[in-house]
């Protein structure tokens, strides 16, 4: 099955630095990557998609890179603000199997004003 | 609030006694997601539903697990003889169900503790 591993497991940035979560995936079959963002307490929220058709995808301060080839993808915040601290979750599936996503192990980022 | 919702939020439990958590996904969502979150870990796919039929059950499902989504509609995912290695978030997503352009919506889960 597969198996999706994702670094850092934390991340401390000044604020209005840039942070970026690298994530590699073993199944060269999956075709769709979405990265959620999970506060304490509160449900994993979807904060932006890839699919395997397109490299980058840029959502205001938000960017997602994939690399086919080397099965990896990354997550860039850029001008990071005291609320984008989080936990940040990427996932891969096959989207025509179901989708069943598969996690990272998560990110958890801190900004400090 | 017409996303993703799930009840009760918390159950605290004593070590096998039976308990069964609900969830309403987004309405007009045909596809119905359960997942297991443990502390400091990422989610982990436990069962689906398109419709009513439930297509696949991931290993982590013991036979004490038992899910169901009669009319389509709501989910209940009922655990036996809880253990204390059950305890855990319980999330549920739902999505719309097509094979292409699909986003999956969570809603806040149930935190299960068994004492």
């Amino acid at each position: 099955g597969e198996n999706v591993e994702q670094h850092p497991s934390t991340l401390s940035v000044q604020e209005g630095d840039s942070a970026v979560i690298k994530c590699t995936y073993s199944d060269s079959a999956s075709n769709y990557f979405p990265w959620y963002k999970q506060e304490l307490g509160k449900r994993p929220q979807l904060i932006i998609d890839i699919r395997s058709n397109v490299g980058e995808k840029k959502d205001q301060r938000i960017a997602v890179t994939l690399n086919k080839t080397a099965k990896h993808f990354s997550l860039h915040i850029t001008e990071t603000q005291p609320e984008d601290s989080a936990v940040y979750f990427c996932a891969a599936s096959i989207q025509a199997a179901g989708n069943k996503l598969t996690f990272g192990g998560g990110t958890r980022v801190l900004v400090k004003p | 609030d017409t996303g993703v919702s799930q009840d009760p939020r918390h159950k605290i439990t004593k070590r096998g006694q039976n308990v069964t958590f609900r969830c309403d996904p987004i309405s007009e969502h045909n596809r119905l997601y359960w997942y297991r979150q443990t502390l400091g870990q990422g989610p982990e796919f436990l069962t689906y539903f398109q419709n009513e039929a439930q297509l696949e059950k991931s290993r982590l499902l013991s036979d004490r697990f038992s899910a169901e989504r009669p009319k389509g509609s709501f989910s209940t995912l009922e655990i036996q003889r809880t253990e204390q290695g059950d305890s855990a978030m319980y999330l549920c997503a739902s999505s719309l169900g097509l094979a292409t352009n699909e986003k999956l919506f969570f809603g806040s889960g149930t935190q299960l503790s068994v004492l």
